[in-house]
């Protein structure tokens, strides 16, 4: 699995933007990159996956590097809801995966009202 | 949908007590799990299975047994409890195609807090 680094706590304010950035510079070049959540006391969640281009969904954006070494993923207005950590995953998998996506210690992402 | 259910919520066992923790998903995934996750860790496949009859080991196999009878179910049991495995224990579910890479997103349930004295 290809490593990553991420900022282990990151503190934003309400209504702002948010952007956590996630390198994995050992990325295969048919690996996925995932964004996982996990909020206070309960299990984490799926965000966003992407493999090339740059994706939006209703939760978030997700930016990949030309060469993929780096992404970011893009809370476009945070809200206390979002206070979370938030894990960056490469994998070979689309989605979960036969062997399971290998979760970090991922980003503590405090928002401030 | 429910979702993925897992039970207990909170257990308290003593060293070398023997308990299984349930799991249970709605969703006719191929695809189950079983994670842990320490105090400050990310968390870490103890098991997994892609189909009914089918099982795998994780990263941190060791003091689990699992089984896959139905589609639906895949529990995790601990034969003889150990203050190490004090833990929060999360079953996670997706869709996986068959004979293929192409899956789906994980649903993870709310957590099993194991607690062994």
């Amino acid at each position: 699995d290809a490593k990553t680094t991420q900022p282990n706590s990151m503190e934003s304010n309400e209504e702002e933007p948010v952007h956590l950035p996630c390198n994995h510079s050992t990325i295969s070049g048919t690996d996925y990159i995932h964004w996982y959540r996990q909020l206070p006391s309960q299990g984490p969640e799926y965000v966003i996956h992407g493999l090339t281009s740059n994706v939006n969904n209703r939760m978030a954006s997700l930016a990949i590097a030309e060469d993929r070494k780096s992404s970011t993923l893009i809370l476009h207005r945070a809200t206390l809801r979002d206070a979370a950590v938030y894990y960056c995953i490469p994998s070979m998998y689309s989605g979960g995966g036969a062997d399971g996506l290998t979760f970090g210690k991922g980003t503590h992402l405090i928002i401030q009202p | 949908n429910a979702g993925v259910t897992q039970t207990p919520k909170f257990q308290v066992l003593k060293t070398g007590q023997s308990m299984t923790l349930q799991c249970a998903q709605d969703m006719n995934h191929e695809y189950m799990s079983w994670y842990r996750q320490d105090p400050g860790m990310g968390l870490r496949l103890i098991h997994y299975s892609v189909g009914a009859g089918i099982t795998d080991q994780g990263e941190v196999p060791n003091g689990y047994n699992v089984s896959r009878s139905t589609t639906e179910d895949f529990p995790l049991r601990l034969l003889s409890a150990a203050p190490s495995q004090t833990s929060v224990y999360f079953c996670a579910s997706s869709y996986q195609a068959p004979d293929s890479q192409a899956s789906g997103e994980l649903f993870f349930g709310e957590g099993s807090r194991l607690t062994v004295l």
